[in-house]
């Protein structure tokens, strides 16, 4: 139990363009999911925590008008990079937390890696 | 502020055990995590620990001390495959996980 699910698992984009990740909570509801970037040897940052039906809430210094955040249902949520730039280029990690465990697990999707070239 | 301690690099050799700490200052306390992280994927969720004493399971085992803001993960028995990052992280009074830098464990035969 508790499989997350991303989507793509590697993209390379030009750019300018924009990218859709999709991230699913396969065998559970997630009615929190939460958006982390991971840099070559750093460690996880947290990007937006996510709320189906709500707005997603974003990090200090996390452009929200770039990084565009949907969580439409209780199992998937979508990060769009929107005119990425070769600076986006990162490692990006979903993971959800099931519905009614606020003080719960987060499991993690296999992650996303975004090439900008 | 708020921070979470680990160290940055451990080795250890194939068949012995290791002890991974980590000390954290954290606004309010509700949980310790330990996850595994292997190069170039996510992590993956290892234990949980909320109480005070060592959670056994089976290899890796995670002690804590709500008190001293301490915890390790012991890992016996050390297999190649065990060559990985480990992150510790606590949850605060939020709810939010606050994530340390990770230990990269390296396995020498």
């Amino acid at each position: 139990g508790a499989v997350v699910s991303q989507h793509p698992s590697w993209v390379i984009c030009k750019s300018g363009t924009s990218v859709k990740i999709e991230c699913r909570s396969l065998d559970f509801q997630a009615t929190t999911m939460f958006w982390y970037r991971q840099f070559p040897k750093q460690s996880l940052m947290l990007m937006a925590t996510s709320n189906e039906g709500s707005k997603a809430t974003y990090e200090q210094g996390v452009e929200k008008d770039k990084f565009l955040i949907n969580h439409a249902s209780l199992t998937l949520s979508t990060l769009t990079v929107t005119s990425a730039h070769p600076e986006d280029s990162s490692f990006y990690i979903c993971s959800a937390r099931q519905t009614g465990e606020d003080r719960g697990t987060q499991y993690f999707g296999p992650g996303t890696r975004l090439t900008v070239l | 502020g708020q921070n979470i301690d680990q160290p940055t690099e451990m080795t250890a050799t194939e068949g012995a055990i290791v002890q991974i700490n980590c000390t954290y200052q954290t606004s309010g306390f509700n949980g310790l995590f330990w996850y595994q992280q292997h190069a170039g994927e996510a992590p993956t969720f290892l234990s949980y620990n909320v109480l005070d004493g060592l959670e056994e399971k089976g290899r890796f085992s995670s002690f804590l001390s709500r008190s001293k803001g301490y915890s390790y993960l012991l890992l016996k028995e050390l297999q190649m495959k065990d060559s990985a990052s480990y992150l510790c992280a606590v949850m605060d009074s939020n709810y939010q996980l606050i994530w340390g830098a990770g230990t990269k464990l390296i396995i020498k035969p």
